[in-house]
């Protein structure tokens, strides 16, 4: 079992959707989780970070943590067309090392 | 947020031949910067985790003597891929956190390397 799974994809909606992402994880000593915008041969781009569970907003973003399911989502609104990319959740474990998730390519479509 | 930096984008070379890679931290000093590598439609890596002025940390199956990191200041870390063959072939991303900041990683453009 992977340490962190994520739906490859790829996910296609109409722009304007709500796009959901989400992934799970196996250790419970995560304790930082990050989602990462990375689109094709380019580096990741943060775009949330969050360490509680919970939610975290950000503009058309948000982010959910629930530690006692080991499941975390994103959620996009109002999605367009330049969020098409593939979207990457990244866990801390110790020595600030981040695990991945395989990532989820995402197609807006207009 | 922070800016890391890569050189070169993208490099082609010949098989058995050394290639570096710069990666840079440009508005903030990084003790630690990280090395990943990205196949194709595949995540990230992680290869290697470089300290300023001490040995690099590999992960597991990561070759230390073929993937030379050195990180020689506060702002730049340098992978050097020796003898490369083309299964070397790969996207390299580096990576860096600021520690005056959160616990985000800020990442590079990444790097494509082509052995031929």
């Amino acid at each position: 079992q992977k340490e962190v799974e994520q739906d490859p994809g790829p996910l296609s909606v109409p722009e304007g959707a709500i796009v959901s992402l989400n992934c799970t994880y196996s250790n419970s000593a995560f304790q930082y989780f990050m989602w990462y915008r990375q689109y094709s041969r380019k580096g990741p781009e943060l775009l949330m970070y969050t360490y509680s569970s919970g939610n975290k907003e950000d503009g058309r973003f948000t982010a959910q943590v629930d530690k006692s399911s080991k499941y975390i989502s994103l959620f996009i609104r109002d999605s367009q067309p330049s969020d098409s990319a593939t979207y990457l959740c990244a866990i801390e474990a110790a020595g600030n090392k981040l695990t991945f998730g395989g990532g989820t390519r995402v197609l807006v479509k207009p | 947020g922070a800016v890391v930096s890569q050189h070169p984008s993208r490099v082609i070379c010949k098989s058995g031949t050394s290639v570096k890679i710069e990666c840079r931290s440009l508005d903030f000093q990084a003790t630690t910067m990280f090395w990943y590598r990205q196949f194709p439609k595949q995540s990230l890596m992680l290869m290697a985790t470089s300290n300023e002025g001490s040995k690099a940390t590999y992960e597991q199956g990561v070759e230390k003597d073929k993937f030379l990191i050195n990180h020689a200041s506060l702002t730049l870390s340098t992978l050097t891929v020796t003898s490369a063959h083309p299964e070397d072939s790969s996207f390299y991303i580096c990576s860096a956190r600021d520690p005056q900041g959160g616990r985000e990683q800020y990442f590079g453009p990444g790097t494509r390397l082509t052995v031929t």
